[in-house]
């Protein structure tokens, strides 16, 4: 079946360094992707709209220039954390839908920010 | 906001069915009820989809009422790997560009 695959799977960053999260579609071109982001012991809570070819939909209260999503093809979507700071660590899960079948899910990162 | 109402938590017999209820009083004509599941520290794992008819496959069974506004996720013979959170969600069909907004789910605990 579609898979969603995200890379890497954990990180480690120092304080006020960005990192960059990758999401592919390995078997489909997904022209919409969508990040979640995920606190321990609590549900996945929609981050942003990735969209194939022009600029990413947020959601409110969500930092666009802070999560900068660029999805430069029908494949990859990637997160970049900017300045990351203790606070954003997190567990960061995207999504997409291939063509009339139900949404799949990468394996998640967990970000660790020290 | 989500659309649906689960209760937190909840326990049931490894062997036995697992009874998952979903309300979803407000769903329109035109949303299906979908179910996933979240094992610890993975992405949500789809298990199964339905409008107004009930619906079975390999992992579950699907009850959605005739009024469509509750569901129930039964696993039938649960085992200890269905420990998970389970999210009830309704969205609009299988529209790409519709994005799936997540309640608080159920977390199931199987017990040996």
């Amino acid at each position: 079946g579609a898979v969603v695959s995200q890379h890497p799977s954990w990180v480690i960053c120092k304080s006020g360094t960005s990192v960059k999260i990758e999401c592919r579609s390995l078997d489909f071109q997904a022209t919409t992707m969508f990040w979640y982001r995920q606190f321990p012991k609590q549900s996945l809570m929609l981050m942003a709209t990735s969209n194939e070819g022009s600029k990413a939909t947020y959601e409110q209260g969500v930092e666009k220039d802070k999560f900068l999503i660029n999805h430069a093809s029908l494949t990859l979507s990637t997160l970049t954390v900017t300045s990351a700071h203790p606070e954003d660590s997190s567990f960061y899960i995207c999504s997409a839908l291939p063509p009339l079948t139900e949404a799949f899910f990468g394996q998640g990162t967990r970000l660790t920010v020290v | 906001d989500a659309k649906t109402t689960q209760p937190t938590s909840m326990d049931c017999a490894e062997g036995r069915a697992a009874n998952l209820p979903c309300n979803h009083s407000t769903i329109s004509g035109n949303e299906y009820v979908y179910w996933y599941r979240q094992i610890h520290s993975q992405g949500p794992q789809y298990i199964i989809h339905g409008l107004k008819n009930n619906e079975t496959n390999e992992m579950a069974s699907l009850i959605i009422t005739e009024d469509r506004k509750s569901s129930t996720l039964i696993l039938p013979h649960a085992t200890l790997r269905d420990t998970a959170v389970y999210y009830c969600i309704v969205r609009v069909g299988m529209n790409r560009d519709d994005k799936i907004i997540f309640g608080k789910g159920t977390r199931l605990h199987i017990l040996p």
